[in-house]
């Protein structure tokens, strides 16, 4: 049982490139979330998915692109990187649908991402 | 709108000693809360959580939490500190200015602890 994966640790994009940072949980959760961290700012929303197939924007989305490709699987993608998405990435998974903001969020280990 | 408010941005406490952490919230009706953890290079982790009944929470590693509504407060707190408790520490609160799938976590800036050996 390995929680929450992310795929890559680490990354350095230069300006303009494109990515996708991939998530994966085997807990059979209904809610996946992405979020970004950035010093002094906490943790902030980016996208979420309730559920299979549905995905919803979060406070800070601007930039980016989500699918939720399965119920295992929630990409995010960034078609055009800028300098101000440079932060850490953090996936998280959450079990009930119905009232998945009061569960226990289950965190992967993070993207670390730099862009020149 | 709810917020969530942590006072202290770093703490470094001593091996052994106690340690209290200090989260406020805006909320007029009984808030949801959590504290999570992060250690260094690690994702974030439960600690506890309070939604309602005994005020006292007891959570993992040896950690507590007790809410005061009329101070609107939710400190974390752990008797006697070990070295590995060095991480940092979020409160969060959720948000219930929205309906059902909508509703989300306001998360505090967080409170980066140093243990001394």
């Amino acid at each position: 049982n390995a929680g929450v994966t992310q795929t890559p640790k680490f990354q350095v994009l230069k300006t303009g490139q494109s990515m996708t940072l991939q998530c994966a949980q085997d807990m059979n959760h209904n809610s996946m979330y992405w979020y970004r961290q950035d010093p002094g700012m906490g943790l902030r929303l980016i996208y979420y998915s309730a559920s299979e197939g549905t995905t919803d924007k979060g406070e800070v989305p601007n930039g980016y692109n989500v699918s939720r490709l399965n119920k295992r699987e929630f990409s995010l993608r960034l078609e055009s990187a800028a300098p101000s998405q440079t932060s850490v990435y953090f996936c998280a998974s959450s079990e009930d649908m119905r009232l998945a903001v009061y569960n226990e969020q289950f965190f992967g280990p993070g993207t670390r991402l730099t862009v020149l | 709108a709810q917020s969530v408010t942590q006072p202290d941005i770093h703490i470094t406490v001593s091996e052994g000693a106690s340690l209290e952490l200090r989260c406020n919230y805006s909320y007029g009706a009984t808030p949801y809360l959590f504290w999570y953890v992060q250690s260094p290079g690690q994702g974030l982790q439960l600690l506890l959580k309070y939604f309602s009944g005994d005020t006292l929470v007891q959570g993992i590693k040896g950690f507590e939490a007790e809410f005061k509504r009329s101070q609107s407060s939710f400190n974390l707190r752990k008797p006697s500190v070990h070295w590995s408790d060095a991480a940092e520490y979020f409160c969060a609160v959720v948000d219930t200015n929205n309906a059902g799938n909508n509703r989300k976590l306001i998360w505090g800036l967080g409170t980066s602890l140093a243990v001394n050996p």
